[in-house]
């Protein structure tokens, strides 16, 4: 049972332009939602995150969007960069628990 | 060092072989993570720890799958008895705190392959 899917196994964008990540969870129960960024050979790193009385937080270039309605999360990056290229995942997690359920990243590659 | 530390980075293992995987937490982190990362997945929970506590262990497969954190710091992933499907990458994490998800700093991974 995939509580986190993110449906788009890989995304490539022009550098410059908005690249759009889409991730879906299945519990409402979730308090606070991640976007984790991991280069090869690397551990994830975090990237930004919202809580779940929010509906958007910005960082920079990435804004992550929460429409919990339709249990959705999406993450823009405007504008990318060839440095974005990365796999990237979601994650969640209730306040009162201790463990990321992740989802199953999306590759981002960025073209110059 | 400043980060997490994972050793070995890379171990081939004969099927039924036992190996151990350590992990160096970031100093004065509290809280231990270790996830499982199969090729082309996301990482999965195995186990947490705060401070030599196991406080969850719901994630570990297989009884040949055992943590432990003696004395707070290091932990050791130990795995019996290798079989294929226990070929992934072995993440350990940690944390100041207890369930902010965005100040869990996370290692390298430990890479292995069962032949």
């Amino acid at each position: 049972d995939q509580q986190v899917k993110q449906n788009s196994p890989s995304l490539s964008v022009q550098e410059g332009r908005i690249s759009i990540l889409n991730c879906d969870y299945t519990n409402s129960m979730f308090d606070y939602f991640l976007w984790y960024k991991k280069y090869p050979a690397e551990g994830p790193t975090f990237l930004i995150s919202i809580s779940s009385i929010k509906d958007k937080n910005e960082d920079g270039r990435f804004t992550v969007f929460l429409n919990k309605s339709a249990k959705h999360l999406s993450l823009h990056i405007v504008p990318s960069q060839p440095g974005d290229s990365a796999v990237y995942f979601c994650a969640v997690h209730k306040a009162a628990g201790n463990k990321l359920t992740f989802g199953g990243g999306t590759r981002v590659l960025v073209k110059p | 060092g400043a980060g997490v530390s994972q050793s070995p980075r890379y171990k081939v293992a004969k099927r039924g072989q036992d190996v151990a995987l350590r992990c160096d937490p970031i100093s004065g982190h509290v809280s231990l993570f270790w996830y499982q990362q199969a090729l082309g997945q996301g990482p999965e929970f195995l186990t947490y720890f705060q401070n030599e506590a196991q406080l969850d262990k719901s994630g570990l497969p297989s009884d040949r799958f055992f943590a432990e954190r003696p004395e707070g710091s290091v932990s050791t992933l130990k795995i019996q008895r290798t079989q294929q499907e226990d070929s992934a990458v072995y993440l350990c994490a940690s944390s100041s705190t207890r369930t902010d998800g965005n100040t869990i700093y996370f290692g390298e991974g430990s890479w292995l392959t069962v032949v």
